[in-house]
């Protein structure tokens, strides 16, 4: 089965710092993967997914994402974060249904 | 059409009450999904519908819930005799099928039910 995992509930950064926000997962055959966004009180808007092709897919916002095989892992990263980042970040795998992890929760302080 | 059209907002409801969501996907999606979310999680996988076709129910989906997406179009999501457990964020999201080259999905603002 397909599926997503994110090891980490809480991520904090200092606005203008770089940001990681970490995925891994487990799929069988190959990955179809997925960054949402979540805002307070809002459905999930998509930031950016990897197919196939370059390694680093570019996405919404500025951020970034990094697909490696070898450690099975899609970090979403950023090179300056802005405290209106600060939300809540889900890694999701495609399979009949998009399967999604359980989020991590960014905080960019000023 | 700029989205994917959830109603209501908001829902409070009796527990035992049945309840019915709808969501309008974007036109030319032909896939349509439901989610539900609740607080500090990630979404779960209902149910997901091609055209009016629905392939995939989830272990989650009880028989106390059922959708429909008759035309192929908008869907409903009805849920019989609420339990407090069943709060939640209900979102629906739409796609073109896979083969379409869209893999990403658009989601709905989400329907949140508060059974009390």
């Amino acid at each position: 089965a397909q599926s997503v995992a994110q090891p980490e509930d809480q991520v904090n950064v200092a606005e203008g710092n770089p940001l990681t926000v970490k995925c891994t997962y487990s799929v069988s055959g190959n990955p179809y993967l997925f960054w949402y966004v979540q805002y307070p009180n809002r459905g999930l808007q998509f930031l950016l997914k990897y197919i196939t092709g370059d390694n680093l897919v570019k996405g919404s916002y500025g951020f970034e994402a990094e697909f490696n095989k070898s450690q099975t892992s899609f970090h979403l990263k950023k090179p300056s974060a802005l405290v209106s980042d600060s939300a809540l970040y889900f890694c999701a795998v495609k399979g009949q249904g998009m399967r999604f992890g359980a989020g991590t929760r960014l905080t960019v302080k000023p | 059409d700029t989205g994917v059209s959830q109603d209501p907002r908001h829902k409070i409801t009796k527990r035992g009450q049945n309840v019915t969501f709808r969501c309008d996907p974007i036109s030319e999606h032909n896939r349509l999904y439901w989610y539900r979310q609740t607080l500090g999680q990630g979404p779960e996988f209902l149910t997901y519908f091609q055209n009016e076709a629905q392939l995939e129910k989830s272990r989650l989906l009880s028989d106390r819930f059922s959708a429909e997406r008759p035309k192929g179009s908008f869907s409903t999501l009805e849920i019989q005799r609420t339990e407090q457990g069943d709060s939640a964020m209900y979102l629906c999201a739409s796609s073109l099928a896979s083969g379409q080259g869209n893999y990403g999905y658009t989601f709905g603002s989400g329907t949140r039910l508060t059974v009390v």
